[in-house]
């Protein structure tokens, strides 16, 4: 299966400010997606991105708040934007298996503290 | 997707079979049923996944009733590694028009104890 690699693993930053978080995938794919788990939380699906066309975002979710890049197939970003404290949350990447049908790999994800 | 329903806990024995139920009555004929374990402080791992059939693999063991309302994941001889918290995740075959996307519930908080 994919061999996620996403950084940074941690961060604490000030409110107001951004963080980009990178996922890298060594192998093609063609969807990946990104979830948040808040604290104590599931996962929620924040969006999927494709290469070459924009995300598309779930409901409670906005461009604005989280810009997403996909500028290949091996690589993407998101962006949390004008941090709050309510961001504080494990955000993650995952890719589809390799072959159809089989499970999502997931990074390991970004634990961001906002303060 | 469909929803899913599990218990939020159960314990079990170390070496003993942990059986993990969930309900998903309204499961459509192209969805698969899959379960995903979360360890403290990791992301999601892949664990099976099936349609109507019994499926296992060196991990567990998924039984999925034949009116494919409700599944159970067995783990055959549960370690203190397996501690986690389990997803059960119903997803729409390739080509679904919400293909791809995972909902997760609020899974199973499994304990395993000496």
């Amino acid at each position: 299966s994919a061999v996620i690699s996403q950084k940074p693993s941690r961060d604490i930053c000030q409110r107001g400010t951004s963080l980009t978080i990178q996922c890298q995938v060594d192998s093609q794919v063609t969807m990946m997606f990104w979830y948040r788990q808040q604290p104590g939380q599931s996962l929620t699906l924040i969006a999927t991105a494709n290469q070459g066309s924009e995300a598309t975002y779930e409901s409670g979710f906005v461009i604005d708040k989280f810009p997403i890049s996909r500028p290949n197939l091996t690589f993407s970003t998101l962006t949390v934007s004008n941090m709050s404290p309510e961001d504080s949350s494990i955000y993650l990447c995952s890719v589809e298996g390799d072959t159809a049908n089989y499970g999502y790999t997931f990074g390991s994800g970004t634990r961001l503290t906002v303060v | 997707d469909a929803k899913t329903t599990q218990p939020p806990s159960m314990d079990c024995a170390e070496g003993r079979a942990a059986n993990l139920p969930c309900n998903h009555s309204t499961i459509s004929g192209n969805e698969y049923v899959y379960w995903y374990r979360q360890i403290h402080s990791q992301g999601p791992q892949y664990i099976i996944h099936g349609l109507k059939n019994n499926e296992t693999n060196e991990m567990a063991s998924l039984i999925i009733t034949e009116d494919r309302k409700s599944s159970t994941l067995i783990l055959p001889h549960a370690t203190l590694r397996d501690t986690a918290v389990y997803y059960c995740i119903v997803r729409l075959r390739r080509g679904g028009t919400s293909y791809g996307k995972l909902t997760f519930g609020q899974g199973t908080i499994l304990t395993v104890h000496p």
